[in-house]
């Protein structure tokens, strides 16, 4: 099993419909949780971190971490056509932090 | 404002030729790290450093190595180049004083070998 796993994608979202990303991890020891955004040929840049069970809410993006099934999800309200970027799920382990693969989302206009 | 600076944004090099990507933060962060990403596969660990002069192989060292003799500057050195090598190299550093705390990229080196 892949240390944190995400569906590739891509994931397409009406413009102002809500975007659900979501993120499995392997390691039950693991604390806290980051999603970064990445927009094609640019680098990761973080949008959104939880630490605690439950949701997480920043303007339109929500996280959610549900600790007992190791998952954690992201989703983004009034999607817009700017939202169109891959979404990478994080996750710290020693003194390194792990990525999963990403999701594509792609808004329609 | 927390800056990772990568020398370069495009590099074209040839089949052989030593290669040296170089990454400075600005943040006095402890742990620095060079990936490669490539379509479908994701982001790469190759190497990291958690201190000066100290470096721990990623998940694909091969045909790499690294350099970390000042705290805010972290280099990858590819010894001889191959087409195989061509991808974005992304730098990015994080404290190791905060538990659990996010890593800060640079803007990613395009690197083509040809």
């Amino acid at each position: 099993q892949k240390e944190v796993e995400q569906n590739s994608g891509p994931l397409s979202v009406p413009e102002g419909a809500i975007a659900s990303l979501n993120c499995t991890y392997s390691d039950r020891g693991s604390q806290s949780f980051f999603w970064y955004r990445q927009y094609s040929g640019k680098s990761p840049e973080l949008i959104m971190s939880i630490y605690s069970n439950g949701d997480k809410e920043d303007g339109r993006f929500t996280a959610q971490l549900n600790k007992a099934s190791q998952y954690v999800s992201l989703l983004i309200r009034d999607s817009q056509p700017s939202d169109s970027a891959t979404y990478l799920c994080a996750v710290p382990r020693d003194d390194k932090i792990i990525f999963g693969k990403g999701t594509r989302l792609h808004i329609l206009p | 404002d927390v800056k990772v600076t990568q020398s370069s944004r495009y590099l074209v090099k040839r089949t052989g030729e030593k290669v040296f990507l170089e990454c400075v933060q600005d943040m006095d962060h402890e742990n620095m790290f060079w990936y490669r990403q490539d379509p479908g596969l994701g982001l790469r660990l190759i190497y990291f450093s958690y201190d000066v002069k100290m470096k721990e192989k990623g998940d694909i060292p091969e045909g790499y190595s690294v350099s970390r003799e000042k705290k805010e500057r972290f280099s990858l050195i590819l010894e001889s180049a191959s087409t195989n090598q061509t991808s974005m190299y992304l730098c990015a550093s994080s404290s190791a004083q905060k538990e659990d705390t996010e890593a800060f990229f640079g803007q990613g080196t395009r690197l083509t070998v040809v």
